[in-house]
């Protein structure tokens, strides 16, 4: 249990199909992140919030869109996806941006 | 181009036997640096950091990390491995911009 809670852990979705991805942080942290874990690629940072404002997007299509309503919880809004974002998506928070981080168990999803 | 580069895909050691996982980077300023470990099916657990100070570092598990400057290398090392130990390792750094880059990875396989 890292204090990272991650919902769903799986997840089946269409492409024409609209879904979030939940993340949410019990340790009292300023920054969370969404990455993206492929077969055979690094982790991709996708979106960094740091006092619930985004500080980084590095290049995300726009059918992932991000929302942190707060500094203990982080979404993922999902639309039109493609097979080719088919992965693991985790979720990670850090007390300040680029220290160590703490991540969930992450989300398997499948676009079919 | 700045880059984490992890040169070993995939290592098997016996059990027992002693353990080096490479990891270099290169970026102009010492970042931060931490080694991240991931089980099947599960979030990255962080092992160890260096931020400065001492360049051996220990970490969880009997793991520990050297930080050499001048080979821009921060290499993780483990005494005896056990079977428990095999799953995918991750070397990632810091950078002031809010971002965390992570290696490609290396997967630990423990023979018998």
């Amino acid at each position: 249990e890292t204090g990272v809670t991650q919902t769903p852990r799986h997840l089946v979705m269409g492409m024409t199909n609209k879904k979030s991805l939940k993340c949410e942080q019990h340790l009292g942290h300023n920054a969370m992140y969404w990455y993206k874990q492929s077969a055979k690629k690094p982790l991709e940072l996708m979106f960094v919030y740091s006092l619930e404002e985004r500080v980084e997007n590095n290049s995300v299509p726009s059918r992932f869109s991000p929302e942190c309503p707060n500094s203990s919880h982080l979404f993922l809004h999902l639309h039109t996806l493609q097979p080719e974002d088919s992965a693991l998506y985790l979720c990670a928070s850090s007390q300040e941006a680029n220290t160590e981080a703490f991540f969930g168990q992450g989300t398997r999803l499948t676009v079919v | 181009a700045q880059s984490v580069t992890q040169p070993d895909i995939h290592i098997t050691v016996s059990e027992g036997a002693s353990l080096e996982l490479r990891c270099n980077y290169s970026y102009g300023a010492t970042p931060y640096l931490f080694w991240y470990v991931q089980s099947p099916g599960q979030g990255l657990q962080l092992l160890l950091k260096y931020f400065s100070g001492d360049t051996l570092v220990q970490g969880i598990k009997g793991f520990e990390a050297e930080f050499k400057r001048s080979q821009s290398s921060f290499n993780l090392r483990k005494p005896s491995v056990h079977w428990s130990d095999a799953a995918e390792y991750f070397c990632a750094v810091g950078l002031n911009n809010n971002d965390m880059r992570f290696g490609a990875g290396t997967r630990l396989t423990v023979k018998p």
